[in-house]
C-alpha cells in the first residue's frame, strides 16, 4: 500500500506571492491534518480535515487556509507568503479522525521564502 | 502556551546503554499520549502510545511509561542502537475526541559509537 505523499518536496518562493503544496493520503484514510515544522517550534498543528469537512484548526492566521477533496486528498494554501513561512509542511493520513488513529506522515514539503 | 514540553533539546547515549527521553505536560484532560520518531528528509513515524489509563506500555526494546500525577511521561530505549539516532516527538491527545494532537518540540537523539 503506498504510503502519504506530498507534492512538491520542495519549493522556493518570495515574499508576497502565494502557494499551494498538494497531498495524498493512503487509499481508505479519510483523514487529512497538516502541520508546521520549524526548528524552534516542533510540529504545530495547522488543519485536519475529514470528509471534506474541516474538523480543527490550530493557531495560524487566514493566510493559511485547506481544503479537502471527495477523493480525500488535501491541499493547503498559503497567501501573502512571510520570511517566517519558511519552514517543513507535513501533511499526515489517518483512517478516521478519532484521536486515537495512528497518524501516517508524508515526507513532506520544504518551502523556502526569500 | 506549550502543553506538552519537551525540555532536551538533544541527548547522546552511548550505544547498547538506555536512552531515557522525557516529556512534560500541563493539561490535565489530556488521556492519551504517544512517540513519534523523525529522521532526516523523512515524516515522522509513529513509535509507541499509551492510554491514561495505564501506567506503562512496552513493544519490544521501546517502553512507555506515564506518571500521571506529575504529568510526566518517559520512552525508554533499551539498549540504544545506531539507528536510534533521530528526533523524538511526544504528543498528546485530549478526551474531546475532536481535539487536536499537540506536538512537543522534539528532542534530538545520539547514539555513540
Amino acid at each position: 500500500k503506498a504510503g502519504v505523499t506530498q507534492t512538491p518536496r520542495y519549493l522556493i518562493k518570495t515574499r508576497g506571492q502565494q502557494v499551494t503544496l498538494s497531498c495524498s493520503p493512503i487509499s481508505g484514510h479519510r483523514s487529512v491534518s497538516w502541520y508546521q515544522q520549524t526548528p524552534g517550534q516542533g510540529l504545530q498543528f495547522l488543519f485536519e480535515y475529514f470528509s471534506e469537512t474541516q474538523r480543527n484548526k490550530g493557531n495560524f492566521p487566514g493566510r493559511f487556509s485547506g481544503r479537502q477533496f471527495s477523493n480525500s486528498r488535501s491541499e493547503m494554501n498559503v497567501s501573502t507568503l512571510e520570511l517566517g513561512d519558511s519552514a517543513l509542511y507535513l501533511c499526515a493520513s489517518s483512517l478516521a479522525i478519532s484521536k486515537h488513529n495512528e497518524q501516517f506522515f508524508g515526507p513532506g514539503t520544504r518551502l523556502t521564502v526569500l | 502556551d506549550q502543553q506538552v514540553k519537551q525540555n532536551s533539546p538533544s541527548l547522546s547515549v552511548q550505544e547498547g546503554r538506555i536512552s531515557i527521553l522525557n516529556c512534560d505536560y500541563t493539561n490535565s484532560m489530556f488521556d492519551y499520549f504517544l512517540w513519534y520518531k523523525k529522521y532526516p528528509a523523512e515524516g515522522p513515524t509513529f513509535l509507541i502510545s499509551i492510554s491514561s489509563i495505564k501506567d506503562k506500555n512496552e513493544d519490544g526494546r521501546f517502553t512507555v511509561f506515564l506518571n500521571k500525577s506529575a504529568k510526566h511521561l518517559s520512552l525508554h530505549i533499551v539498549p540504544s542502537q545506531p539507528g536510534d539516532s533521530a528526533v523524538y516527538f511526544c504528543a498528546a491527545s485530549p478526551g474531546n475526541r475532536d481535539d487536536k494532537i499537540i506536538f512537543g518540540k522534539g528532542t534530538r537523539l545520539h547514539i555513540l559509537p
